[in-house]
């Protein structure tokens, strides 16, 4: 069963836009990751946020982590179309090993 | 450097046939996870072993899955009778420790079609 949903579930925007991508959680978690997946090629880590965190930056993405209201967001800024992919929140649970949680995915489209 | 591999990256089977997913971890990996990801969902979890022994296998969908890493490295899964509903992405992913905090590497996943 998946744990997290994604919203929206496709984006499409142009190029030096901003995507901000939505997931929402039912259980309590470890940590809430966020992966990238390119058609065709594997997944592909991009940040961990951690239960005790609120935010968190990684270059042109943005994290926040609301454990209150089990939510959490990515942005990416200054969009390009490399970024076209599938973008899928992950959410760690509290077991001494993590076996990851993932949502449905948003599917983003970054138009030249 | 190496990165998580699987073989083979396609493969086609009648139902019924038996079939055998392989990942190469990246070396010196303790823990490794595989993954099933059916058509415009996320991965979800099968199994988890760490080093040879397979602490997890509660999100293996029947008795017709079976998965091994008998030294601790190189991991098989195993499909049984293949039936249509099969038919997904296998990935298979390995991290250093396993631990709460971990990196989960991703390999390219193994795309199964039962016909």
């Amino acid at each position: 069963s998946q744990q997290g949903e994604e919203d929206p579930q496709a984006l499409s925007i142009q190029e030096g836009e901003n995507a901000t991508m939505n997931c929402s959680y039912k259980t309590s978690i470890n940590n809430l990751q966020w992966y990238r997946q390119n058609s065709g090629r594997g997944l592909v880590h991009l940040i961990l946020i951690r239960s005790n965190e609120r935010e968190k930056h990684s270059g042109r993405l943005r994290v926040t982590l609301d454990t209150s209201k089990k939510s959490s967001s990515l942005l990416i800024t200054a969009s390009r179309a490399a970024d076209t992919a599938s973008y899928f929140c992950a959410t760690g649970g509290n077991s001494g090993y993590s076996t990851l949680t993932f949502g449905k995915g948003t599917m983003l489209l970054v138009s030249p | 450097g190496a990165g998580v591999s699987q073989s083979p990256r396609y493969k086609v089977a009648k139902r019924g046939q038996d079939v055998a997913l392989r990942c190469d971890p990246i070396s010196g990996h303790v823990s490794l996870f595989w993954y099933q990801q059916a058509l415009g969902q996320g991965p979800e979890f099968l199994t988890y072993f760490q080093n040879e022994a397979q602490l997890d296998k509660s999100g293996l969908p029947s008795d017709r899955f079976f998965a091994e890493r008998p030294e601790g490295s190189v991991s098989t899964l195993k499909i049984q009778r293949t039936q249509q509903e099969d038919s997904a992405v296998y990935l298979c992913a390995s991290s250093l420790a396993g631990g709460g905090s971990d990196t989960q590497y991703f390999g390219p996943g193994t795309r199964l079609t039962v016909l």
